[in-house]
């Protein structure tokens, strides 16, 4: 599976934007963009994903590089909820595969 | 609707003892899943089961089986368990072909001495 490179952590501000960026380099033409969180003491959580054109849910938007090499996720207003481990991860859309590959993500700390 | 719910939430067991994970799920999805999360790492996969009667392997399966019981049930078993598998263990399901979004259970926190 493609690899993704992402900080260990950031740190935000309440009620600012947070940028969370993500490197994909080795990405290949089906392979879809995913975004997962991870609060404290939790599972992750379903937060975006996205092929190629930039997305917007009720939770962040994903920003997509136009070569597909990187990805941002945008939280518009950043919370004190917010503050959790954030994954970047690559699957594929085709041959069946249904496994995604968890990296060690993003610690985001949202401050009051 | 529970979602996916997991039993036990904590276990401690000696080294070469057995111990089966619960998971089951309300969602009626098709496909489960098992990952273990080692201390400040992300999740790795153990198993998944893309429909009632299929288990495939995933990136770390050594030292564990599992069992499909049902399209609600997919349980997790450490025939002789050893202090390398102390993790955190998650159950997840989805819908075959929705994989992108799975749910995750509330995870079950091993500790092998």
């Amino acid at each position: 599976d493609a690899k993704t490179t992402q900080p260990n952590s950031m740190e935000s501000n309440e009620e600012e934007p947070v940028h969370l960026p993500c490197n994909h380099s080795t990405i290949s033409g089906t392979d879809y963009i995913h975004w997962y969180r991870q609060l404290p003491s939790q599972g992750p959580e379903y937060v975006i994903h996205g092929l190629t054109s930039n997305v917007n849910n009720r939770m962040a938007s994903l920003a997509i590089a136009e070569d597909r090499k990187s990805s941002t996720l945008i939280l518009h207003r950043a919370t004190l909820r917010d503050a959790a481990v954030y994954y970047c991860i690559l699957r594929l859309s085709t041959s069946g595969s249904e496994k995604l590959v968890f990296g060690k993500g993003t610690k985001l700390t949202v401050n009051p | 609707n529970a979602g996916v719910t997991q039993t036990p939430k904590f276990q401690v067991l000696k080294t070469g003892q057995s111990m089966t994970l619960q998971c089951a799920q309300d969602m009626n999805h098709n496909s489960m899943y098992w990952y273990r999360q080692d201390p400040g790492m992300g999740l790795r996969l153990i198993y998944y089961s893309a429909s009632e009667g299929t288990t495939d392997k995933g990136e770390v399966p050594n030292g564990y089986n599992v069992s499909r019981l049902n399209k609600r049930e997919f349980s997790l078993r450490l025939e002789s368990a050893a202090p390398s598998q102390t993790s955190v263990y998650f159950c997840a399901s989805t819908f075959r072909g929705r994989s992108y979004e799975q749910y995750f259970g509330p995870g079950t926190r091993l500790t092998v001495t």
